[in-house]
C-alpha cells in the first residue's frame, strides 16, 4: 500500500542549529515528493518538491530536501533554524491510485530559545 | 495577487444546522480539493474536483457535499449528518490533478456547539 510516514510528531531544536525532518514512504515507483510548512491556525505553503533529476532539492526559507531512492526517504534539512521556523511540517508523495496526494502525519518543529 | 480565498475565517454554528464554507480561486486551476484537519490528524480528504460539474468523494465524504459550477469556486456545505464537524477546513487547488503541487487557502475553522 502506498503510505507515508513522518516518524517525529514533535522534535525540539535550538535556535541556531541544524534540522533535519524525516519523511519515509512506500510507493511502487518514484513519486512526485513535496514538503509543505503550516504555521498555528494558517494554511500550507509549499517548501519545495521534487519530481526529477537532482535529488538535493532546494526550497524556499533555506530549507533543502534530499531524495534517497535506495532509502524511500526524502529528508528535510535546514543548516541553521530561526525561531520563525517553529511550525508544523508534511510531508507528501503522489500520485496516488486516485491521482491524488498522500499525506504525513506532519511533524511539530518546536524551537528553544 | 494570485491566490486562494477561504472566508469566514471562524465560523460557528449550533448542532443540527447546515454551514457552507466558501472557497475561491483565481489562479486559473482547474482541480481543487477540501481537506479536513483535526490535531494529530494530518489532511484528510472531503472531496475533490478536477473540471467544472465534476467532483468526486475523498476518504471522509459523508456528512460533507459540495459544487463545482464554476472554475473559481468550490463550495463544501458541511450538513448536520456530518457527525462530528468541529474542525479546520482547508481548501486546495492546482493546476490539474495527478499529485502535483497543491496550493492552499488560509483555511475556515468551524465550531459546532
Amino acid at each position: 500500500a502506498q503510505s507515508v510516514t513522518q516518524p517525529d510528531i514533535h522534535i525540539t531544536v535550538s535556535e541556531g542549529a541544524s534540522l533535519e525532518l524525516r519523511c519515509n514512504y512506500s510507493y511502487g515507483a518514484t513519486p512526485y515528493l513535496f514538503w509543505y510548512v503550516q504555521s498555528p491556525g494558517q494554511g500550507l505553503q509549499l517548501l519545495l518538491k521534487y519530481f526529477s533529476g537532482d535529488t538535493l532539492v532546494q526550497g524556499i526559507k533555506g530549507f533543502e530536501a534530499e531524495f534517497k531512492r535506495s532509502q524511500s526517504s526524502f529528508n528535510l534539512r535546514k543548516p541553521s533554524v530561526h525561531w520563525s521556523d517553529a511550525a508544523e511540517y508534511f510531508c507528501a508523495v503522489g500520485p496516488d491510485s486516485n491521482y491524488q496526494l498522500i499525506w504525513g502525519a506532519g511533524t511539530k518543529l518546536i524551537i528553544k530559545p | 495577487d494570485g491566490g486562494i480565498t477561504q472566508s469566514p475565517k471562524y465560523l460557528f454554528r449550533k448542532e443540527g444546522q447546515n454551514v457552507t464554507l466558501s472557497c475561491e480561486q483565481n489562479l486559473n486551476h482547474d482541480a481543487m480539493y477540501w481537506y479536513r484537519q483535526d490535531p494529530g490528524q494530518g489532511l484528510r480528504l472531503i472531496y475533490y474536483s478536477q473540471i467544472v460539474n465534476d467532483f468526486q468523494k475523498g476518504d471522509i465524504a459523508e456528512g460533507y457535499s459540495v459544487s463545482r459550477e464554476k472554475k473559481e469556486s468550490f463550495p463544501l456545505t458541511v450538513t448536520s449528518a456530518q457527525k462530528n464537524p468541529t474542525a479546520f477546513y482547508l481548501c486546495a487547488s492546482s493546476m490539474g490533478g495527478g499529485g502535483i503541487e497543491q496550493y492552499f487557502g488560509p483555511g475556515t475553522r468551524l465550531t459546532v456547539t
